[in-house]
């Protein structure tokens, strides 16, 4: 089945500590988002490529680097994760942009 | 004004009942919605689509009123399964906007 792929699905780390996260589509979708969800708020969308192009939220701390070597993979990189970067790490697909976005299961980021 | 905006919740019904939420959005160019649902400490999932003046897919039906710029979703017929967190979604400025979303609980 077509889908979208997060690893992990849980990743611990400590202060200060850089940590990458990972997404892959099988989905051949255009469009990428990286996704930050705290508890009982909605999703903050952090960035998103569109192909090759990289599109940043004005208000996502510098902290937060992205790569997306090819269609497939996403990557998210926290530089130097403080504690309130715990959360969960929603990575989305969107054949378009404009039309539904399919999720993948998440990463559920610690800081220690 | 909020670009989409959601009554919290958490809306509490008997298993069986018929529940509507609301969401308001304030770009009047948006052509298409979603709803999503949410689970506890999982991604969400599209529930819905909606394109025109609304859509039905069995128990659920959504309805858009361009004019009072609003997006409803009704349930009927309430399962314990429908427990979850329904999140309003409007395109905006070429991305979509989430609502804070609705928590709804179902009890037996």
């Amino acid at each position: 089945d077509a889908m979208v792929i997060q690893n992990p699905r849980y990743q611990v780390t400590q202060f200060g500590k850089p940590v990458t996260l990972s997404c892959s589509q099988t989905l051949n979708h255009n469009v990428m988002y990286w996704y930050q969800q705290k508890s009982s708020q909605a999703p903050k969308l952090l960035f998103h490529y569109y192909d090759k192009d990289f599109n940043n939220e004005a208000d996502t701390p510098d902290n937060f680097q992205s790569r997306r070597p090819n269609t497939s993979f996403c990557f998210l990189d926290i530089r130097s994760p403080g504690l309130g970067d715990a959360a969960m790490y929603l990575c989305a697909t969107s054949r378009d942009g404009m039309n539904e976005q399919f999720f993948g299961p998440g990463t559920r980021l610690t800081v220690l | 004004r909020k670009e989409v905006e959601q009554d919290p919740g958490p809306f509490n019904v008997p298993e069986g009942a018929t529940v509507a939420f609301n969401c308001t959005y304030s770009n009047s160019a948006s052509q298409s919605f979603f709803w999503y649902r949410q689970d506890c400490r999982k991604e969400p999932k599209l529930l819905m689509s909606v394109y025109s003046s609304g859509n039905e897919d069995g128990r659920f039906t959504a309805q858009l009123n361009r004019a009072s710029q609003y997006i409803s979703l009704l349930i009927r017929d309430s399962k314990l399964s429908d427990s979850a967190t329904y999140l309003c979604v409007c395109p905006f400025s070429g991305k979509l906007i989430f609502g804070t979303g609705t928590r709804l609980q179902v009890f037996p």
